[in-house]
């Protein structure tokens, strides 16, 4: 199994800032990634895919990067909606997985 | 605009089959676009693919899984579901049901989720 690895598993920060999760793969995956975001009680929702495609109808703020092993995704100015769990999401392999999520809290 | 709901049981006996079922509403089921799957969330914890199922029955499931695993797809009624078993207090977890994009050209799924059910809690308990 490819095993995925999120970094920092929480992250504080304020409005308006930059921010950067990062997102290891046990071996290479190409461009083969995705991001979510998941909101207390919630369904994880798509943002980025295959390492920088961005979801229709996901805010320009976002963007994702990234390839072969090492992957980040960027919020380029935090707004008070995006305070939540973020997961990336391999998918090179018939067996998909999931990092352990990275939560962004208000500072 | 495309909707899916879990339905099924919310509590389950240890050693007893967990079933779901998956409704899609306002899409067919049956696109050759589309792959359908589940994936599990336990509480407070990350996110577990389970497995995926295309419209012509074909299957793909998590190793780690696969033993105990059936996904089956019935065109007919736009669902698809889910049946886990010998379950333990382990696989007490929200359920999802979620959308995969497919390559059209080979058949095979991309493998990212871009919609989502809203989740069921899904206890194992005696």
């Amino acid at each position: 199994d490819i095993q995925m690895t999120q970094s920092p598993s929480t992250l504080s920060a304020s409005v308006g800032d930059r921010v950067t999760i990062t997102c290891r793969a046990s071996q290479s995956i190409g461009s083969w990634l995705a991001w979510y975001q998941q909101k207390p009680g919630k369904a994880p929702k798509l943002l980025i895919y295959k390492a920088s495609s961005l979801e229709s109808g996901v805010p320009s703020r976002f963007g994702g990067s990234g390839s072969g092993t090492e992957f980040t995704l960027t919020i380029s100015s935090l707004q008070p909606d995006d305070f939540a769990t973020y997961y990336c999401q391999q998918y090179n392999s018939y067996s998909q997985t999931f990092g352990q999520g990275t939560k962004l809290e208000i500072k | 605009q495309l909707q899916l709901q879990e339905s099924g049981p919310r509590l389950v006996k240890p050693s007893e089959t967990l079933s779901l079922t998956c409704t899609v509403s306002g899409g067919s089921i049956s696109s050759s676009s589309y792959y359908w799957g589940w994936i599990r969330q336990p509480p407070g914890k990350g996110l577990e693919w389970i497995g995926s199922i295309y419209y012509s029955g074909s299957t793909y499931y998590n190793p780690s899984l696969k033993s105990r695993v059936t996904i089956s797809v019935d065109t007919s009624k736009n669902q698809f579901s889910l049946k886990l078993s010998s379950v333990t207090a382990a696989d007490t977890a929200v359920y999802y049901c979620a959308r995969l994009p497919a390559d059209i050209l080979t058949g095979y799924p991309y493998g990212y989720f871009d919609y989502w059910g809203r989740g069921t809690l899904v206890t194992v308990s005696s």
